[in-house]
């Protein structure tokens, strides 16, 4: 299977930490993206990296991708309740988006 | 702008019959999918359909299941003879592009029950 792999499944944490979470994949890709699923409906897309690209920033979220360790992390900082939710990764080869099983992140106020 | 939109939001069906799923991507995406996610899952991909070429099948886990797009927007997947293991949320994603380029934008999921 080409699907990715999130660990950990589940993560808590407290309000103002960091949180991150990694992504690893098996097969070579043309991109990582990562989205966020709140209820169990609709994902919404967070950020896109190139498989050219190392980091990436975008407001509270950095994404790494290392190529030669087929494997990605989402880091998000100063965490808010609100970002309790579930996180994906997707890879794209050709044609299709291989989703991961997520992990589910519970931000404690 | 107008999102992805999905219909029914919950569909409720007894074993047996026939469900039908309506998708409207949002306008001028040309590469459209269908998901499915089961309880607590990941998302498992169905089928992808690229403007008027023959669309990838490759994920439908079953004949039952089946997947028209009309006049390259709307699509519809209809499961037939739904059984239990069909009960899930099905997602629906358009994307401007077809090469992956760009972020697929998705619907908010119809909830299937199969009793």
């Amino acid at each position: 299977s080409q699907q990715g792999e999130e660990d950990p499944q589940a993560l808590s944490i407290q309000e103002g930490e960091n949180a991150t979470m990694n992504c690893s994949y098996k097969t070579s890709i043309n991109n990582l993206q990562w989205y966020r699923q709140n209820s169990g409906r609709g994902l919404v897309h967070l950020i896109l990296i190139r498989s050219n690209e190392r980091e990436k920033h975008s407001g509270r979220l950095r994404v790494t991708l290392d190529t030669s360790k087929k494997s990605s992390s989402l880091l998000i900082t100063a965490s808010r309740a609100a970002d309790t939710a579930s996180y994906f990764c997707a890879t794209n080869t050709g044609n299709q988006f291989y989703f991961g099983t997520g992990t589910s992140l519970t931000v404690i106020p | 702008g107008a999102g992805v939109s999905q219909s029914p939001s919950n569909k409720v069906t007894e074993k047996g019959k026939d469900v039908e799923l309506r998708c409207d991507p949002i306008s001028g995406h040309t590469a459209l999918y269908w998901y499915r996610q089961s309880l607590g899952q990941g998302l498992e991909f169905l089928i992808y359909f690229q403007g008027n070429s023959a669309p990838d099948k490759s994920g439908l886990p079953s004949d039952r299941f089946s997947a028209e797009r009309t006049g390259g927007s709307v699509s519809t997947l209809t499961i037939q003879r739904t059984q239990q293991e069909d009960s899930a949320v099905y997602l629906c994603a358009s994307s401007p592009s077809p090469r992956g380029l760009y972020t697929q934008y998705f619907g908010p999921g119809t909830r299937l029950t199969v009793l």
